[in-house]
This record gives C-alpha cells, structure tokens and sequence, in this order.
C-alpha cells in the first residue's frame, strides 16, 4: 500500500524558533499533499492543499507568513511553523494524494511550543 | 454551505454491533470514505463508497445513499481495540475532502 512518511514524529521548540516538518510519499508520487492540523479532541483542519512545483493553496484564517509550505517535488512537501509561539502546539498532519481519490496520511508530528 | 453531520460520541458493548451515521451536504460529490483514528494518531483507512450500497470488508461495513446524502458504518463484533474516533469525509466536486468532526466510540467491557 501507499506509504506516507513525516519526520520528525515529535519536536518541543522554544518561543520564537522555527521548525520544520517533512512529509515524504515513499512509493508513489504525490501530485497533491495536503497540511492538517488538529488540536486536541477537534477533528482535522486542513491548513493547505499543495501541488507539487507550484503555491500552496492556504485555508482561510491560515497565515502563509507563519506557516510556509513547499512541495519541491512529486515525494516532498515541507511545512515550516515559523516564529512559533505555545499556541502553535498541535498535532500536524500530512497527506498524500495521487489521482482523485484517497489520501494516504503521515503518522503525524506533535509539536510542543514552550 | 458545505457540511458533514456525525455524532459526538457513542458507546457500546464488547462484543456488540454499533452503527454510526454520517449525513453530507457538498458541492457535488466524487464519494465518502470512512477513517479510524485512535487518540495520538493518524487517521487510517477504513472504506471507500461512491455507489449506492453497502461494502463489507470483515468486522466492518459501510452503507451510502447518494440520493439522501446518508452514509453509515457498521462495526460488528466489538472489540475493545475499536475505540477510537471515526471520521466521515465526502470528497466533493473539486476532489476536495470536506471531513466531519468524528464521532468518539467507547466501547465497555
């Protein structure tokens, strides 16, 4: 089956740094990956949809400023939480799409912004 | 307005049925899939149904009706490792997911 990759799976940072989150599709090519988050007890929320070689497509109430995206091929898609602050502490979520239908999810990354 | 309609949470007993429901309204509609998630983790993949019926894949089965925007997923017998959240996604017109909140299952001994 179509396996998702995201690494790191856990990183505490301090206010003010940046992090970065990879997400890999290792046996297929991905021409969709899409960013969620999702806070404790709250479903998914999709942050951006990212075609590879091209801009994310940002979610209204998503800051692209803050959080920067880039799909810099048909396996690799990174999410940069830039300047983050303790609110910024969640669980994120990357998922790979080839064709139309399913998306194939990452294990996810906790980040903890202290 | 695009919306997808489950409930909170539900409980069961070891050994028993349970159905969850999931209601959608999209923008057009390219077919509705099922995931689990347990607490900490990613969701997986449950079902995917894009014709009226029901799929069964083992312990689990999955109904939907186009005509009522109506999907359902049968669990059988429960297993303790079957709680967790179950979310419901329609996959609209522009093959977007539009997902639910996710419905909690607790299953009790």
């Amino acid at each position: 089956g179509a396996v998702v990759s995201q690494h790191p799976s856990r990183v505490i940072c301090k206010s003010g740094t940046s992090v970065k989150i990879e997400c890999r599709s290792l046996d297929f090519q991905a021409t969709t990956m899409f960013w969620y988050r999702q806070f404790p007890k709250q479903s998914l929320m999709l942050m951006a949809t990212s075609n590879e070689g091209s801009k994310a497509t940002y979610e209204q109430g998503v800051e692209k400023d803050k959080f920067l995206i880039n799909h810099a091929s048909l396996t690799l898609s990174t999410l940069t939480v830039t300047s983050a602050h303790p609110e910024d502490s969640s669980f994120y979520i990357c998922s790979a799409r080839t064709g139309d239908r399913e998306q194939y999810f990452g294990p996810g990354t906790r980040l903890t912004v202290t | 307005g695009q919306n997808i309609d489950q409930p909170t949470e539900m409980t069961a007993t070891e050994g028993a049925i349970v159905q969850i429901n999931c209601t959608y309204q999209t923008s057009g509609f390219n077919g509705l899939f099922w995931y689990q998630q347990h607490a900490g983790e990613a969701p997986t993949f449950l079902s995917y149904n894009v014709l009226d019926g029901l799929e069964e894949k083992g312990r689990f089965s999955s109904f939907l009706s186009r005509s009522k925007g109506y999907s359902y997923l049968l669990l059988k017998e429960l297993q303790m490792k079957d709680s967790a959240s179950y979310l419901c996604a329609a996959l609209d017109s522009n093959y977007q997911l539009i997902w639910g909140a996710g419905t909690k299952l607790i299953i009790k001994p």
